[in-house]
């Protein structure tokens, strides 16, 4: 677990800011997840990568971006945060998608809009 | 996409008794169904998983049971202990990418 990291762990911005939340792991894995996770709703997919330069949208991107310019790193942008973008993010890692593989979780950051 | 529906949203259990998920799927093509266990601040960590050829896994007080013509699944937690409190999440897997369940909170009252 110790080998995908999240940072900042807390954050408090206002609305309109733009806000970027880091994702890295140490293992290389290709694939690179972002969730947020709000009551009631479970784990809902923002972004995904499959690899560097690579990634595509989840269930619920609007108001997000991504980048991933090295495999290691999967930062995620909110450009101008809004209150309803308050949640608990998590950033996962698999070795590869193809088949079966487990989805590893990083701490998650939780983020207030004020 | 795929769709998953996790049901009951909360138990509560005697310590020792039996504790049951339930979890249906809409995509036939989904192949590959984890279950999380999430502790209170901590992040979702796999305790068991089970793929699409295989009926029945079990990992000592935890099993796993599918039914791909129904499409559903399902976790069977006996012998519940106070650490078995927690959320617990279904998911199933499908086009590169894990679609979760709303999550169930478990309780084991001692």
């Amino acid at each position: 677990d110790a080998g995908i990291t999240q940072s900042p762990r807390y954050k408090i911005t206002e609305t309109g800011r733009q806000v970027t939340l880091m994702c890295h792991q140490t293992w290389s894995h290709s694939y690179m997840f972002w969730y947020r996770q709000d009551l009631g709703h479970g784990l809902r997919l923002i972004y995904y990568s499959a690899a560097a330069d690579i990634t595509d949208k989840g269930e619920v991107p609007d108001g997000y971006v991504v980048s991933r310019s090295k495999t290691e790193n999967f930062p995620l942008t909110l450009e101008s945060a809004t209150r309803s973008q308050t949640s608990v993010y998590f950033c996962a890692s698999s070795k590869t998608s193809a088949e079966y593989n487990e989805q590893f979780f990083g701490p998650g950051t939780r983020l207030t809009v004020l | 996409g795929e769709n998953v529906e996790q049901h009951p949203s909360t138990l509560s259990v005697q310590e020792g008794d039996s504790a049951v998920i339930k979890c249906t799927y809409s995509d036939s093509a989904s192949n590959y169904f984890p279950w999380y266990k999430q502790e209170l601040g901590k992040r979702p960590q796999l305790i068991i998983d089970i793929r699409s050829n295989v009926g029945e896994k079990k990992d000592q007080r935890i099993a796993v049971t599918l039914n791909k013509t129904a499409k559903h699944f399902s976790l069977h937690i006996t012998e519940t202990q106070p650490e078995d409190s927690a959320v617990y999440f279904c998911a199933a897997f499908n086009d590169y990418k894990l679609s979760f369940g709303a999550g169930t909170t478990v309780t084991v009252r001692a």
